[in-house]
C-alpha cells in the first residue's frame, strides 16, 4: 500500500525565512511525485510534477527536489501570500493506479 | 479556459436523506476523479473513471456510495442514505489520457450531514 508521510504538519515562518518542507513517501513503483498548494475553501492546485530521483523544479520561490524515499520543497525568502497548506501526493506505476495517494499536508504561515 | 466545475459548493442535510454531487471535468480530459478530505484522513480517492467507464472503485466506502458518468462532460456522486460521518469536502479531479497527466482539481462541495 502507497503511504505519504509529510512534515512538519504546520510551520510558521518570519517573512524572509527560508525553510523546507518534507514528503516521505513508500511505493511499489513510483510514476510521479506531485505537490499541490491548498488555500482554504479551494481545491488543491498543481505546483510540481517530479518522475526520478535527481529531478529539480523551481517556480518562483519555490523550488521541489526528489530522492528515492523522499521529496523536499524549499521556499526561499517567502511571503505573506505563500501562506497555504503544501501537498505532496505520489502516483503508483502499477497499472490501473491512476488516483493520487496524498500526505496530510504542511500547514504554512509566513507572518509579515 | 473554464476549470473543473462542481456543484453543489455547499450542502447540508439530514441523515437519511439522499445526496447527489456533481461535476464537470475539463473538456478534453479522459480522466475524472472522486476525492474525499477530511480532517483526520486528508483527502482520498473514492473511484475514478477512464473514458466514462469506471476503474477503480476500491476508496468508496461502502454501498451507501455510487458513481456514475454518462458522458464525457458530467459525473455524478451520490450518497444513500447519508450519515453524520459523511461530513466532508469531496473534490472532483480530471486529467488527459497520458502518464503522469496533472490532475486538475475543482473547488469542492462542502457536505454537512446533521
Amino acid at each position: 500500500e502507497d503511504q505519504v508521510t509529510q512534515s512538519p504538519e504546520a510551520l510558521r515562518l518570519q517573512e524572509g525565512e527560508s525553510s523546507s518542507l518534507n514528503c516521505s513517501y513508500t511505493v511499489s513503483g513510483l510514476r510521479g511525485l506531485f505537490w499541490y498548494r491548498q488555500d482554504p475553501g479551494k481545491g488543491p492546485e498543481f505546483l510540481f510534477t517530479l518522475y526520478s530521483a535527481g529531478e529539480e523544479k523551481e517556480k518562483e520561490r519555490l523550488k521541489a527536489t526528489l530522492t528515492k524515499k523522499e521529496s523536499f520543497l524549499h521556499i526561499t525568502a517567502p511571503k505573506p501570500e505563500d501562506s497555504a497548506t503544501y501537498l505532496c501526493a505520489v502516483q503508483d506505476a502499477g497499472g490501473g493506479a491512476d488516483g493520487l495517494t496524498f500526505g496530510k499536508g504542511t500547514h504554512l504561515i509566513i507572518q509579515p | 479556459d473554464a476549470g473543473v466545475i462542481q456543484s453543489p459548493r455547499h450542502e447540508v442535510t439530514e441523515m437519511g436523506q439522499e445526496v447527489t454531487l456533481r461535476c464537470k471535468p475539463i473538456s478534453g480530459h479522459d480522466y475524472l476523479f472522486w476525492y474525499r478530505q477530511t480532517m483526520m484522513r486528508g483527502l482520498e480517492l473514492l473511484i475514478y473513471f477512464n473514458n466514462n467507464v469506471p476503474i477503480d472503485d476500491s476508496g468508496m466506502p461502502e454501498d451507501r456510495f455510487s458513481a456514475k458518468m454518462p458522458n464525457a462532460s458530467f459525473s455524478t456522486l451520490k450518497i444513500q442514505p447519508s450519515e453524520p460521518r459523511d461530513s466532508a469536502v469531496y473534490f472532483c479531479a480530471s486529467s488527459r489520457s497520458i502518464p503522469q497527466a496533472t490532475q486538475y482539481f475543482g473547488p469542492g462541495t462542502r457536505l454537512t450531514v446533521l
